[in-house]
């Protein structure tokens, strides 16, 4: 079946770069996200990449997808304190269709 | 645009009660869909709908349904509530075009069945 594993906790420092993994097992995932979760409030999706590609930034934010190792990450750089929330990776066969969700990564930015 | 819009909040229910969580978007967006989030976990899928007039089942649809009458409304109804079914519910749309893939999700109804 498929499956999307994320690490539970990152604490970086205001100013540093964040980099949030994700796995995914499904190897004809086609669409893999990347979403914003702050305390209290629905998700944002931050951005998206398609399998056939292996990078894609989006002013702070840079996703690099290893689809040999089944691999994707979400560096965002010059992290602050507003990034402070829960980020989930996702992933499906179809443009946004029958999402698949790791268990989310709580980032924590201190000052 | 209002964007996607969940009613109510907040909503306690007595085990075996029905209730209905509404969902709306003014994006005249086809696609729509609902999640569960529960602690510690990410958005599990309950049911979807490509269109009006159509849905079908997610990961998760036992105790739910869903009707898509209008493009606008994706309305979910539990029909006898479990406390197993105590969650936060979250309501999805979407569109896909030539600039690319845009997705709304809803404020969220944070339902506790006792």
């Amino acid at each position: 079946g498929e499956d999307v594993e994320q690490s539970l906790f990152l604490s970086v420092r205001e100013g540093d770069s964040s980099v949030i993994n994700c796995t995914y097992t499904d190897s004809s995932s086609t669409y893999l996200y990347w979403y914003k979760q702050e305390p209290g409030a629905g998700l944002q999706l931050l951005t998206y990449i398609f399998s056939n590609m292996d990078m894609k930034q989006d002013q702070r934010l840079t996703v690099l997808l290893n689809k040999k190792d089944k691999h994707l990450s979400l560096r965002i750089a010059d992290t602050q304190t507003g990034d402070s929330a829960i980020y989930f990776c996702a992933e499906s066969k179809a443009a946004g269709n029958k999402l698949t969700f790791g268990g989310g990564t709580r980032v924590l930015v201190k000052p | 645009n209002a964007g996607v819009t969940q009613t109510p909040k907040f909503q306690v229910l007595k085990t075996g009660q029905s209730m209905t969580l509404q969902c709306a978007q003014d994006m005249n967006h086809e696609y729509m869909s609902w999640y569960r989030q529960d602690p510690g976990m990410g958005l599990r899928l309950i049911h979807y709908s490509v269109g009006a007039g159509i849905t079908d089942q997610g990961e998760v649809p036992n105790g739910y349904n869903v009707s898509r009458s209008t493009t606008e409304d994706f309305p979910l109804r539990l029909l006898s509530a479990a406390p197993s079914q105590t969650s936060v519910y979250f309501c999805a749309s979407r569109l896909t075009g030539r600039s690319g893939e845009t997705q709304y999700f809803g404020p969220g109804t944070r339902l506790l069945v006792l």
